[in-house]
């Protein structure tokens, strides 16, 4: 079956602007996490949605949000664009009774 | 704060060669799961350690979870070229449930041929 499937690959934005970024789970998955990774600061977790409800929140400023569809696909924005947020943001989706996270391949966001 | 340190953080070695990689943490986790991660791709999990004192073994790989269930280790026998990539090792919060994993911030190994 089709894995995690994140678009775009690559992003190239200003300060200042904002971001929406897209997962589509493995079918039949219904929990999407999503972190970001950084040289400095490595992965990093930012939410978690099951059944379009999120379920636990990292550490990151209300700039950083998401939302989950019925479908299980889940979308993440990012507004008032900063240079950390340059990174790559990986989705993750799980099955309801599986420990292993299945990770998409992420969107490289560069904020210039 | 749950944290997860990974040492070394960088790993050179010939082909052919031992090596062990250390996850530590001052947590507990009801479980810890080791990935690999290769360039422009997402984490991919290797195995999954759930019982204090766990020995899985996965071909040349040998994982190991502390009995206290706060530390985890990485062997691998017999390095080749193809190892080449970052481990990460991420603690499982819960049972597997809301929480999201606590990643340490990986070793880098190159495996030189």
């Amino acid at each position: 079956k089709a894995g995690v499937t994140q678009t775009p690959r690559y992003l190239i934005k200003t300060r200042g602007q904002q971001v929406t970024l897209s997962c589509s789970p493995i079918s039949g998955h219904r929990s999407v996490s999503w972190y970001q990774q950084t040289p400095g600061q490595g992965l990093q977790f930012l939410f978690e949605y099951f059944s379009e409800t999120q379920r636990n929140k990292g550490n990151f400023p209300g700039r950083f949000s998401g939302r989950q569809f019925s479908n299980s696909r889940s979308e993440m924005n990012v507004s008032t664009l900063e240079l950390g947020d340059s990174a790559l943001y990986l989705c993750a989706s799980k099955s309801r009774s599986g420990f292993e996270a299945f990770f998409g391949q992420g969107t490289r966001l560069t904020v210039v | 704060t749950q944290l997860l340190e990974q040492s070394p953080q960088f790993l050179s070695i010939q082909e052919g060669e031992n090596l062990t990689v250390y996850c530590n943490s001052s947590s507990v986790f009801s479980s810890l799961q080791w990935y690999r991660q290769e360039p422009g791709e997402g984490p991919v999990l290797l195995v999954t350690v759930v019982t204090g004192g766990e020995v899985k073994k996965l071909k040349r790989l040998t994982f190991q979870f502390g009995d206290a269930r706060k530390d985890s280790s990485l062997h691998i026998t017999a390095a080749q070229p193809g190892d080449t990539g970052l481990y990460l090792c991420a603690g499982v919060n819960s049972g597997g449930g809301a929480d999201g994993l606590t990643f340490g911030k990986g070793t880098h190994l190159i495996i030189q041929p």
